[in-house]
């Protein structure tokens, strides 16, 4: 199984900052690397699909990066919204797994 | 606007069976692979189950192989997860999920269904 483990598992961070969370797999995944977002109490939501596609409807403030092993998303400027729990998910092959989350909160 | 609304969640003693469902609207059910994630209290995401759009392929975590078993019904808009033999292990909310293209990620996701098992 491909293990995913992100980076910091926490975060604080304010309104207006820049924020990167890092996630690696285990072996290469390619491009196969997906991003959620997840608001306490409420089912995750789609982010960014293969490494660096924006979902229609998602602020361009999310971006995402990388290939094969390393990942990164990227908010450029936290808005009030943004905080909640963020995980990243593989998709190269199955078992399909998740990192542990990085919950952000407000500093 | 897609919907997909999950039932049949609730409490079930340890080696008891229960059957989810998942209502799928506002897309063409029968195009889109479908996919069961779960989330134990205060815990990650753990993806659980994927079927294809005609049922062709199906996979499933270790965790829960030859204990789970998802189906569809395409003439029914509805996806299914038969759950036997539970484990206090498998206490948490169910989610039922839309794969856009077949390649195992997700898109978009029902409001989860609540399973407990307890004693």
């Amino acid at each position: 199984d491909i293990q995913m483990t992100q980076s910091p598992s926490s975060l604080s961070a304010s309104v207006g900052d820049r924020v990167t969370i890092t996630c690696r797999a285990s072996q290469s995944v390619n491009v196969f690397l997906n991003w959620y977002q997840q608001m306490p109490g409420k089912a995750p939501q789609l982010l960014i699909f293969t490494a660096s596609g924006l979902k229609s409807g998602v602020p361009s403030r999310f971006s995402g990066r990388g290939s094969g092993t390393d990942f990164t998303l990227t908010i450029s400027s936290l808005h009030p919204e943004d905080f909640a729990t963020y995980y990243c998910q593989q998709s190269y092959s199955t078992p399909i797994t998740f990192g542990q989350g990085t919950r952000l909160e407000i500093k | 606007e897609v919907q997909l609304v999950e039932s049949g969640g609730g409490l079930v003693q340890p080696g008891g069976s229960l059957r989810l469902s998942c209502a799928a609207s506002g897309f063409t059910f029968s195009l889109y692979s479908m996919t069961w994630v779960r989330q134990a209290p205060g815990k990650g995401l753990e993806w659980v189950s994927y079927i294809s759009s005609r049922s062709g392929d199906i996979q499933y975590a270790d965790s829960v192989k030859g204990r789970f078993t998802i189906s569809r019904d395409n003439s029914k808009n509805s996806l299914y997860l038969q759950m036997n033999s539970l484990r206090v292990e498998d206490t948490a909310v169910y989610y039922c999920a839309r794969d856009p293209s077949s390649s195992w990620y997700v898109d978009y996701w029902g409001q989860g269904t609540l399973v407990t098992v307890s004693s």
